[in-house]
């Protein structure tokens, strides 16, 4: 059973660095061609692909934010991390991460996702 | 960035049809592909796949969900409409990255 779940602060004020964990079960990221993702959803709107991490350990980012993104991974392929630097109210989302089989292929399992609060 | 179009809303009766469409700026084909898949996200939760590489069933999705098109034009239908349906539809497009959403198409009931 492949099961995704993300962490975070919560909340988090303007110009800090926002720090999200995506543990994840039922699957390898060390299986060729996995991809995990990160996608955010601000209330109300659409959906923003943000980031990603494949098998092979290459990174692929969203030139719109890339300045201010780094994705990783642990050495056991269990957990994903993003870090989102100088955060402001604009980044205020619920954040999931998702698993793909390839970086062509639909996001097939999500988290739950994590809500997410920039304010002062 | 591949940038997709979708109608707000969309009401219809149960047991109709409903057909949400999807225009991209830009091909989604590749090598005999359309790299655009549909998922349902309902109020509180994770968006859910539909449909995959325009026309494939995801496993576990009943066959009253369908998905058709190629190069820029795409629809999702759902036939007939049960009132679990009421839903906010998205596109998705892998063809390029960054992957982008349409805005979302809202079905309610009429």
């Amino acid at each position: 059973q492949v099961t995704l779940k993300e962490s975070g602060p919560g909340m988090l004020q303007p110009s800090k660095t926002l720090s999200l964990t995506c543990s994840f079960s039922g699957f390898s990221l060390s299986t060729s061609g996995m991809v995990v993702s990160w996608i955010r959803q601000p209330s109300g709107k659409s959906l923003e692909w943000l980031a990603a991490i494949d098998w092979d350990g290459d990174k692929y980012y969203n030139p719109s934010l890339k300045s201010r993104l780094t994705v990783s991974k642990d050495t056991s392929n269990t957990q994903v991390f993003l870090k989102i630097t100088s955060v402001d109210i604009a980044d205020t989302a619920t954040y999931y991460c998702a698993r793909r089989g390839a970086n062509w292929a639909p996001f097939d399992y999500w988290g739950q996702g994590v809500m997410v609060t920039v304010s002062s | 960035d591949i940038v997709l179009t979708q109608s707000p809303a969309l009401a219809v009766s149960l047991g109709q049809r409903a057909t949400i469409s999807c225009k991209t700026n830009q091909n989604v084909d590749y090598y005999g592909n359309s790299y655009m898949h549909w998922y349902q996200q309902k109020p509180g939760q994770q968006p859910k796949l539909l449909i995959y590489l325009a026309s494939n069933l995801a496993s576990g999705i009943p066959a009253r969900f369908s998905g058709r098109g190629s190069g820029t034009d795409f629809t999702l239908t759902i036939d007939p409409v049960e009132a679990d349906d009421t839903a906010t539809y998205y596109c998705q497009q892998s063809r390029n990255l960054p992957n982008t959403f349409g805005a979302g198409t809202k079905l309610e009931l009429k």
